[in-house]
């Protein structure tokens, strides 16, 4: 079963415009981490955001802010003002606890353009 | 300056042959993974360590192994086992559940 889930493959969205990419997870656990990362055509991956799952204040960084829904499990990135470096792919990723041991999982990906 | 170094950036494998992709941090981070990516398949995980000498599979760890000897120290061996080995190989480390995981600039590994 996907734990964490991106219905986006693909999004465009104009420059100066918002966008914002979903992403919904699945976990029995009450606290929990959740993290946005970007991947620019050079492929490092990059920190966006972070957001304590007890935490009810949803994380905000410069442009970039989310939507915390904790009883629907969702978990989503808006960009405002979207520039041409914002061009990337974005994965949503938490700290998944298993058997004792903790795992980091991400979703698939949403493959963001930002167009002129 | 602390970081996570992989290398080598490109490697080449003929069928049949190990190859051993390195991962390197000087974070004094404990945990550290092993992903491979696809395109469409975002990251999947192979391996992942909290400690040293010890290490669990991830969703995809059949025909790979890895070792944590030290605690800098995380490699990955694509053994002929795996059937489909050309792909992108992400490592990454972090110091807990929390924090940042920070990444490599990976490896990209072609079978010929």
């Amino acid at each position: 079963a996907q734990t964490v889930t991106q219905s986006q493959p693909e999004m465009s969205v104009q420059e100066a415009e918002t966008v914002t990419l979903s992403c919904t997870y699945d976990t029995s656990e009450n606290n929990y981490y959740l993290f946005w990362y970007k991947q620019p055509p050079s492929r490092q991956m990059i920190l966006v955001i972070r957001q304590e799952a007890y935490k009810q204040q949803n994380a905000t960084e410069n442009r970039f802010s989310v939507n915390f829904q904790k009883a629907a499990k969702s978990f989503s990135l808006k960009i405002s003002d979207s520039q041409l470096g914002d061009t990337a792919m974005y994965f949503c990723a938490f700290v998944l606890t298993q058997g004792g041991s903790e795992k980091l999982v991400f979703g698939k990906g949403t493959k963001l353009t930002v167009n002129p | 300056d602390g970081g996570i170094t992989q290398s080598p950036k490109y490697l080449f494998r003929k069928e049949g042959q190990n190859v051993t992709l390195s991962c390197e941090q000087n974070l004094n981070h404990d945990a550290m993974y092993w992903y491979r990516q696809d395109p469409g398949q975002g990251l999947r995980l192979i391996y992942y360590s909290q400690i040293v000498n010890d290490f669990q599979k991830g969703d995809i760890a059949e025909g790979y192994s890895v070792s944590r000897e030290k605690k800098e120290s995380f490699p990955l061996t694509v053994t002929s086992a795996q059937k489909n080995p050309t792909a992108f190989y992400l490592c990454a480390s972090s110091i807990g559940r929390a924090a940042e995981a920070f990444f490599g600039q990976g490896t990209r590994l072609t079978v010929v």
